[in-house]
């Protein structure tokens, strides 16, 4: 079975421009999880969705947006990028079946996004 | 602030020493799981305990939870030079339904 796939790898942006990244969860898995991890405040949560709904939400400006589509592939998008949005963006699938996420979550690889 | 708190912030030890890491939470949770991430790369799942369990073994790993303490540790045995990277403890809050993970401990095997 193929694990989470996240594109790209690498990114370098100018400040003000947009980005989106993109994350293909396991087959199968109906939860992607996105997280910002950056040297100074680690993992932070940044939003959840489940069949094309955001679930949950964590405390970042909205700058910070995201989707699902119906084959479970997430986007996350940051609009007018700053220098702090520099950091890996790790996207989590899990094969969360309604509403409880009770198991473990299957991370990709990441997005390393640098804004210059 | 973060959930959960570890200690140490970093551990280095001989090969084949055990390695103990801790974390501290703070609200009531569903579960603890613990993760490793070597060098800037995608998180690994290495064991998920859940609030009615005490202890849980995988391999080389085992798993302490103390609810009343709200404390888990993660004790890795035998240790071996690909078992350095960092180790994070994540905890699922009761109705938040997210995962919050705490600083994390870097840890070093040395030859």
């Amino acid at each position: 079975k193929a694990g989470v796939t996240q594109t790209p790898r690498y990114l370098i942006k100018t400040r003000g421009q947009q980005v989106t990244l993109s994350c293909s969860p396991i087959s199968g898995h109906r939860s992607v999880s996105w997280y910002q991890q950056t040297p100074g405040q680690g993992l932070q949560f940044l939003f959840e969705y489940f069949s094309e709904t955001q679930r949950n939400k964590g405390n970042f400006p909205g700058r910070f947006s995201g989707r699902q589509f119906s084959n479970s592939r997430s986007e996350m998008n940051v609009s007018t990028l700053e220098l702090g949005d520099s950091a890996l963006y790790l996207c989590a699938s899990s094969p969360r079946q309604s509403g409880v996420m009770n198991t473990e979550a299957f991370f990709g690889q990441g997005t390393r996004l640098t804004v210059v | 602030s973060q959930q959960g708190e570890e200690d140490p912030q970093a551990l280095s030890i001989q090969e084949g020493e055990n390695a103990t890491m801790n974390c501290s939470y703070k609200t009531s949770i569903n579960n603890l799981q613990w993760y490793r991430q070597n060098s800037g790369r995608g998180l690994v799942h290495l064991i998920l305990i859940r609030s009615n369990e005490r202890e849980k073994h995988s391999g080389r790993l085992r798993v302490t939870l103390d609810t009343s303490k709200k404390s888990s540790s993660l004790l890795i045995t035998a240790s071996r030079a690909a078992d350095t990277a960092s180790y994070f403890c994540a905890t699922l809050i009761q109705g938040a339904q997210k995962l919050v993970f705490g600083q994390g401990t870097r840890l070093t095997i040395n030859p």
